[in-house]
């Protein structure tokens, strides 16, 4: 779920249900992998972070799955909650130990439908 | 409390009026950096710093300046703003470029 242009992709879920979220990344040489939530009028929160040698992490009701072949990453979310309606941010870092920082995807709005 | 802080939350100025944005990290972090967010654009880095006095360009570098003379502040400089650098403003700090990245709630820049 990544948008080129000025709208978010916008993924709406039932109250309780699951929640995934796509990203689609660019770089084959990164190796590292953030998930960030971004509620209304405040900064991005670290949700999950996921290296190159996994495929999967989980955390508190969330999980992060990594597929290097295809260069996609997403974020499950179980028993979706009203407090999860926010803005949803990949990143990736590449391997080639440049200090350069993150580099984000557009991001995805997940509203929770009650 | 570990965090990271930002002011002022919100500007308004006037095109050419020099301004700074500060931000502070109470974590020891070696590493922060400025991003700025835009609408269908998601964050992009403008400046970065991997420690005291060394600074370094991101994506977006034109018309930014940043100092890092203490490991904690790394203030955001605009030397004269002009309209397009109205956004959303982002400090964040880190162990390291490849580490989770602590943000600042955000400081809204309105350059009319």
């Amino acid at each position: 779920g990544e948008s080129v242009g000025l709208h978010l992709p916008t993924l709406s879920v039932q109250e309780g249900d699951n929640s995934i979220i796509n990203c689609a990344y660019s770089n084959s040489a990164s190796d590292y992998f953030i998930w960030y939530k971004q509620e209304s009028g405040k900064g991005p929160q670290f949700i999950i972070d996921i290296r190159s040698n996994m495929d999967k992490r989980q955390g508190q009701r969330v999980t992060v799955l990594l597929n290097k072949t295809v260069k996609h990453l997403s974020l499950q979310i179980a028993a979706t909650q009203p407090g999860d309606s926010a803005v949803y941010f990949c990143a990736e870092k590449g391997s080639g130990g440049g200090a350069d920082g993150l580099t984000f995807g557009k991001g995805t709005h997940l509203i929770i439908q009650p | 409390e570990a965090q990271v802080t930002q002011n002022p939350r919100y500007l308004i100025t006037v095109t050419g009026k020099k301004l700074t944005v500060t931000c502070s990290q109470n974590m020891n972090h070696e590493y922060m950096s400025w991003y700025r967010q835009d609408p269908g654009l998601g964050l992009r880095q403008i400046y970065y710093s991997m420690n005291v006095e060394v600074t370094d360009k991101g994506d977006v570098p034109e018309g930014y300046k940043v100092s890092r003379k203490e490991k904690r502040n790394f203030p955001l400089i605009l030397e004269s703003p002009s309209p397009n650098q109205t956004s959303l403003y982002f400090c964040a700090s880190s162990f390291a470029a490849n580490t989770e990245a602590f943000f600042g709630q955000g400081t809204r820049l309105t350059v009319v």
